[in-house]
């Protein structure tokens, strides 16, 4: 079965770096598009970045340009996010999830989720 | 710019059913969205996915009681028999062009 398992979460001061992985299980994870997406406590969803099948295109929500790195290796199954330059306000659960395609984009297997606390 | 807009809360009495609305912005009829259920603690789950014209193509092991349906520029999601297990946070989403997705703000379904 689809599996996805986020790990490298933690406490961090404002300013400082956290490297998120997502280890993917079950499906060929080469075949599917990936996105990180958080949600601060409390709070609803809110999508960051997304990664092709390939590795390109990539982007990102305007809060984490320029911060935040995505990036994966096919032939580790894995998906990683890089956050530099952290902020309290990037506090959040942080969640992998698959990409489908079907007239659009969705997503359909996430992670569990892994906490991300930012300190000043 | 698309917005996706839920209702806070929504509740029902065991076994009854319940149906939440996501409303898509004026100009946005023909999209389609994704349904996604959150259940305290835990990460989200996919249900399914609603079509313009109410076709909706439904998650791995999602059972029956879960059904998707479109009028205008609003998609649904019912619950039918609702369970104890069916309390959680529900969340609409869908895409831009540019790879962007967004998210309704979710709806907190309440078992009576």
């Amino acid at each position: 079965q689809v599996q996805l398992l986020e790990s490298g979460g933690g406490l961090v001061k404002t300013g400082g770096s956290l490297r998120l992985a997502c280890a993917a299980s079950g499906f060929s994870f080469s075949d599917y598009h990936m996105s990180w997406i958080r949600q601060a406590p409390g709070k609803g969803l809110e999508w960051i970045s997304y990664i092709s099948t390939s590795g390109s295109p990539i982007d990102y929500v305007d809060s984490v340009k320029g911060r935040f790195t995505i990036s994966r290796d096919n032939a580790k199954k894995s998906l990683y996010l890089q956050m530099n330059s952290l902020r309290v306000e990037d506090t959040a659960v942080y969640y992998c999830a698959r990409t489908f395609y079907s007239h659009g984009y969705y997503l359909d297997y996430w992670g569990q989720g892994i906490l991300v606390t930012v300190f000043s | 710019q698309l917005v996706l807009t839920q209702s806070p809360s929504a509740s029902a009495s065991l076994g009854a059913s319940v149906k939440l609305t996501c409303t898509l912005s004026s100009g946005h009829s023909n999209y389609a969205i994704a349904w996604h259920q959150q259940q305290p603690t835990k990460g989200p789950r996919y249900l399914m996915k609603v079509n313009s014209d109410g076709s909706h193509s439904k998650g791995d092991g999602i059972p029956d009681r879960f059904s998707g349906s479109s009028s205008g520029t609003e998609r649904y999601l019912t619950i039918s028999r609702l369970q104890s297990e069916d309390e959680a946070d529900y969340y609409c989403q869908t895409w831009v062009t540019g790879i962007h997705y967004v998210f309704g703000s979710g709806t907190k379904v309440t078992v009576l």
